[in-house]
């Protein structure tokens, strides 16, 4: 099947410092990708649409300027954590489509942060 | 705004149990519903997608059945094995690409 790549897999940072997480569609091309954040024991929460050569949309109550977004290829996209604080700290997955509406989707191995 | 439920939250069976996880959805407007495992501090696996004119999906010892008049999804696990031992998590797509998920359901198989 298709196969998504996020890195790093971990990651722990300062409190104040920016953390920058990739997310790569590796044998197909992907307009659109997804960025997910999930707390323990919690589901997956929606936080922003990338598109390709656009800006990215984000869900309600999630601050555009905190999490940057760039989807400057068609098959990598970026989630920059700025002035990361503790409550910060989740794991954050990205996903994209092989086609579109109604196709799979497929996941990234997700990205656990720490920020201390 | 859709609502997925998963129940139960956690389930404990001895190896080879035949077993059945639910997903409820508030919106019966979905694209599809797609049935996810995670691992501990891992990504998901796609398990099985089921379409909205689909009824169910089969896949080995896993078959998903899908109601979309009365809201539920119910993912069958036939023999489970300790393998199998992960949290399924049920997600919906209702429109614009984007997935709603449950909590998930945590699944121990003992040997």
């Amino acid at each position: 099947g298709a196969v998504v790549s996020q890195h790093p897999s971990r990651v722990i940072c300062k409190s104040g410092t920016s953390v920058k997480i990739e997310c790569r569609s590796l044998d197909f091309q992907a307009t659109t990708m997804f960025w997910y954040r999930q707390f323990p024991k919690q589901s997956l929460m929606l936080m922003a649409t990338s598109n390709e050569g656009s800006k990215a949309t984000y869900e309600q109550g999630v601050e555009k300027d905190k999490f940057l977004i760039n989807h400057a290829s068609l098959t990598l996209s970026t989630l920059t954590v700025t002035s990361a604080h503790p409550e910060d700290s989740s794991f954050y997955i990205c996903s994209a489509r092989k086609g579109g509406l109604n196709t799979e989707a497929f996941f990234g191995q997700g990205t656990r942060l720490t920020v201390v | 705004k859709q609502e997925v439920t998963q129940i139960p939250a956690a389930l404990s069976v001895p190896e080879g149990e035949n077993l059945v996880l639910n997903c409820s959805f508030t919106d019966s407007a979905i694209y599809n519903l797609q049935w996810f495992r995670q691992d501990p501090g891992k990504g998901l696996t796609s398990l099985l997608l089921i379409q909205s004119s689909q009824r169910e999906q089969t896949s080995g010892r896993l078959n998903a059945s899908l109601d979309k008049s009365s809201g539920r999804s119910t993912l069958y696990i036939a023999a489970s094995q300790p393998g199998d031992s992960a949290t399924y998590l049920c997600a919906a797509e209702h429109s614009g690409y984007a997935l709603n998920f449950g909590k998930g359901t945590s699944l121990l198989v003992t040997p």
